[in-house]
């Protein structure tokens, strides 16, 4: 199974300023095709996860644009430009090259 | 708008068996591969099951093959969970995702197994 690392595993921002989370996997996550498959989640308190950033830097629907997705083989960034309160939560970084499909640990992001 | 809704959790004694169903609406059904997607309480998650769109082939997290079966029916655009042998560590919020990048996910049902 490909393992999934994030860190760090909480990170406390004050609002306006940016915030950065690092995932690495075990295996290249790009495929002969030339996609990479790395997925971003955000769960909010009490809501399910809701997609991010898919293929390492595509914004999902309705995504602000705040967030941003870099990266390539194992080596994978989530960068938040201006942190704000609704952005509280647990993200978690995914793989979905091969089954099973693997998360990173998540991590919790709080507001000073 | 896309919706996706879980049901069928509850409390379930140890070796004991549940049926979950994800019932979806907002897009068409049998275009898209379905995935159940667990979180045991205060930990992250786990991808458990996928179904391809057809029906002809699910795959399965060792944790779970052989006692858990996953398969859809296109026709009431639903995917649906059957949950055998249930142990303890079974404990956790079930959600239902749609295809490899888990766009849509359910509110999810939560699923308790104690005695």
């Amino acid at each position: 199974d490909i393992v999934m690392t994030q860190t760090p595993l909480s990170v406390s921002v004050t609002p306006g300023q940016p915030a950065s989370i690092s995932c690495k996997s075990s295996q290249s996550l790009l495929r002969r095709d030339g996609k990479t498959f790395l997925f971003w989640y955000l769960q909010k308190p009490g809501q399910s996860p809701q997609l991010l950033i898919y293929e390492v830097f595509n914004r999902f629907s309705g995504v602000p644009d705040r967030f941003s997705g870099s990266g390539s083989g194992t080596e994978f960034t989530l960068t938040i430009s201006r942190v704000e309160a609704e952005d509280v939560g647990v993200y978690y970084c995914m793989q979905s090259i091969q089954l099973p499909r693997t998360f990173g640990q998540g991590t919790r992001l709080e507001i000073k | 708008e896309v919706h996706l809704v879980e049901s069928g959790g509850g409390l379930v004694q140890p070796g004991g068996s549940l049926r979950l169903s994800c019932a979806t609406s907002g897009f068409i059904f049998s275009d898209f591969d379905m995935n159940w997607v667990r979180q045991a309480p205060g930990k992250g998650l786990e991808w458990i099951s996928s179904i391809g769109r057809d029906n002809s082939l699910a795959f399965y997290a060792d944790s779970v093959r052989g006692r858990f079966s996953m398969s859809r029916d296109n026709a009431k655009s639903s995917v649906f969970l059957q949950m055998n042998n249930l142990r303890d560590e079974d404990t956790a919020v079930y959600y239902c995702a749609r295809v490899g990048a888990l766009d849509y996910w359910g509110q999810g049902t939560l699923v308790t197994v104690s005695s």
